[in-house]
């Protein structure tokens, strides 16, 4: 099983929907990330957490939302779903106990907002 | 704000030469380099992490080395197969703020 999940991997939805996508890690990691890529603009961070009490915006958090349900659990929410959020997402952890701070990520769900 | 650049953009070789991928960044005051590979649609594995004292790792065919006070990062590949044909991006974690930046990647097509 892989320790960073992502669910769903794949999604379609259409404009001024609300969706929310999921991921959940085994590493027991508290630090978790929200991260979007798009074609030549590489990954961009879109909100972090370091702690189930502990929320903080990225570059790019503009018609998004999050929660962090559990130290394993991190939800991304798009409220209104407009097609230029249309990209693929990444969820990943990181742990910074013994100065190693190396990156997990997931597999990635592909949206696309039609 | 961290800029990450990767270059070439794309690269094709055949298969069994050596190869270099680069990575240049403008804030030298960095906490870590790490460098992944990413399939198509896929997600991103890691590679090699570098801590910002260390001036190089490596992993089987894979050797990252470092050079803080310049700003960049090599991935150097020896003897390149067509398995390592894939992106591969450097991502650098900054000593203040609490993200990891991204360059946008260099596509390797390894050609039998």
């Amino acid at each position: 099983d892989a320790d960073v999940t992502q669910t769903p991997r794949n999604r379609i939805t259409k404009t001024g929907k609300r969706i929310m996508l999921e991921c959940s890690q085994t590493k027991g990691h508290d630090r978790m990330y929200w991260y979007r890529q798009d074609p030549g603009l590489g990954l961009r961070l879109i909100y972090y957490s370091f702690d189930v009490k502990d929320i903080n915006k990225g570059e790019i958090s503009d018609g998004y939302s999050v929660s962090r349900q559990a130290q394993a659990k991190f939800s991304l929410s798009l409220e209104s779903a407009i097609p230029n959020q249309t990209a693929l997402y990444f969820c990943a952890t990181s742990d910074p106990t013994g100065g190693n701070t190396e990156a997990f990520f997931g597999q990635g769900t592909r949206l696309t907002v039609v | 704000k961290q800029e990450v650049t990767q270059i070439p953009a794309a690269l094709s070789v055949p298969e069994g030469e050596n190869l270099v991928l680069n990575c240049s960044f403008t804030d030298s005051a960095i906490y870590n380099l790490q460098w992944f590979r990413q399939d198509p649609g896929k997600g991103l594995t890691s590679l090699l992490l570098i801590q910002s004292s260390q001036r190089e790792q490596t992993s089987g065919r894979l050797n990252a080395s470092l050079d803080k006070s310049s700003g960049r990062s090599t991935l150097y590949i020896a003897a390149s197969q067509p398995g390592d044909s894939a992106t591969y991006l450097c991502a650098v974690r900054a000593n203040t703020g609490n993200q990891f930046y991204f360059g946008t990647g260099t596509s390797l097509t390894v050609i039998p």
